[in-house]
C-alpha cells in the first residue's frame, strides 16, 4: 500500500491528451513539491517534472504537472507511442511517524 | 559526463548481509544528498535511505531501519548502503540517485544492482 494514490493504469491514442492522478495528504502532497518520474521498460527512472511543474532540461513542453492542495497530476499532450511507460509521483513526507520520500504506486501507460 | 554506477548486488541466504557501492563521476559529490531507491520484481518504486552532504543527516524507510545503514565517502566520490539481517522482502533492483535536496528532486539515476534473498 503506496503513501500516495496513483490510478495503476491509464492509455489514450496517439495525439490524445491523457492525465494521470497522484493524491496524498497534507504531510507530504499538501505541504511539499511533487515530483514525476518516468520509466521506460527496463530501464531507470527519469526525473520528469521537478517543483510541481517544473520540466527538467530535455523534457518536451508536452509534458505538464500541477498541484492542488493535497492532490497532483500529470499530464501528457500529443501523447507518443514512445511515451508507453510507467509514471511515478513523489513527495517529501514530513510525518509525525518520520520523515522521507515517499511514491505513488505508479501508473502504467499503454499507447493503443 | 554525470554518472552514477551501483555494484555489489548479488544472492544471499536469508539473514545474511550485502554492501552495495556507487560510484559518482561528473559532479561534485560531496555537493549533494545522495538516495537509494528501490524496486521488487514487478512492483513499484520504493526509497530506501538518504544522506546528507557530509553525512550528518541520514534518513530510512521504517522497513530497514536498524538493518541497513546509508554511507559515503566524498573522498571516493562514493554512495554505499551496507544491508544486514536480509530478507525475502529485500529482494528488488537498488538504484542510487542523486537528490537535488528542496526542490529539484532525484535528477541522476544509476542503471541498479539486483539484489536477491533466498529463503
Amino acid at each position: 500500500q503506496s503513501v500516495l494514490t496513483q490510478p495503476p493504469s491509464a492509455s489514450g491514442t496517439p495525439g490524445q491528451r491523457v492525465t494521470i492522478s497522484c493524491s496524498g495528504s497534507s504531510s507530504n502532497i499538501g505541504s511539499n513539491y511533487v515530483y514525476w518520474y518516468q520509466q521506460l521498460p527496463g530501464t531507470a527512472p527519469k526525473l520528469l517534472i521537478y517543483k510541481n511543474n517544473q520540466r527538467p532540461s530535455g523534457v518536451p513542453d508536452r509534458f505538464s504537472g500541477s498541484k492542488s492542495g493535497t492532490s497532483a497530476s500529470l499530464a501528457i499532450s500529443g501523447l507518443r507511442s514512445e511515451e508507453e511507460a510507467d509514471y511515478y509521483c513523489a513527495a517529501w513526507d514530513d510525518s509525525l511517524s518520520g520523515r522521507g520520500w515517499v511514491f505513488g504506486g505508479g501508473t502504467k501507460l499503454t499507447v493503443l | 559526463e554525470v554518472q552514477l554506477v551501483e555494484s555489489g548486488g548479488g544472492l544471499v541466504q536469508s539473514g545474511g548481509s550485502l554492501r552495495l557501492s556507487c560510484a559518482a563521476s561528473g559532479f561534485t559529490f560531496s555537493s549533494y544528498w545522495m538516495t537509494w531507491v528501490r524496486q521488487a520484481p514487478g512492483k513499484g518504486l520504493e526509497w530506501v535511505a538518504n544522506i546528507k552532504q557530509g553525512g550528518s543527516e541520514k534518513y530510512y524507510v521504517d522497513s530497514v531501519k536498524g538493518r541497513f545503514t546509508i554511507s559515503r565517502d566524498d573522498a571516493k566520490n562514493s554512495l554505499y548502503l551496507q544491508m544486514n539481517s536480509l530478507r525475502a522482502e529485500d529482494t528488488a533492483v537498488y538504484y542510487c540517485a542523486r537528490e537535488q535536496r528542496g526542490s529539484g528532486g532525484m535528477d541522476v539515476w544509476g542503471q541498479g544492482t539486483t539484489v536477491t534473498v533466498s529463503s
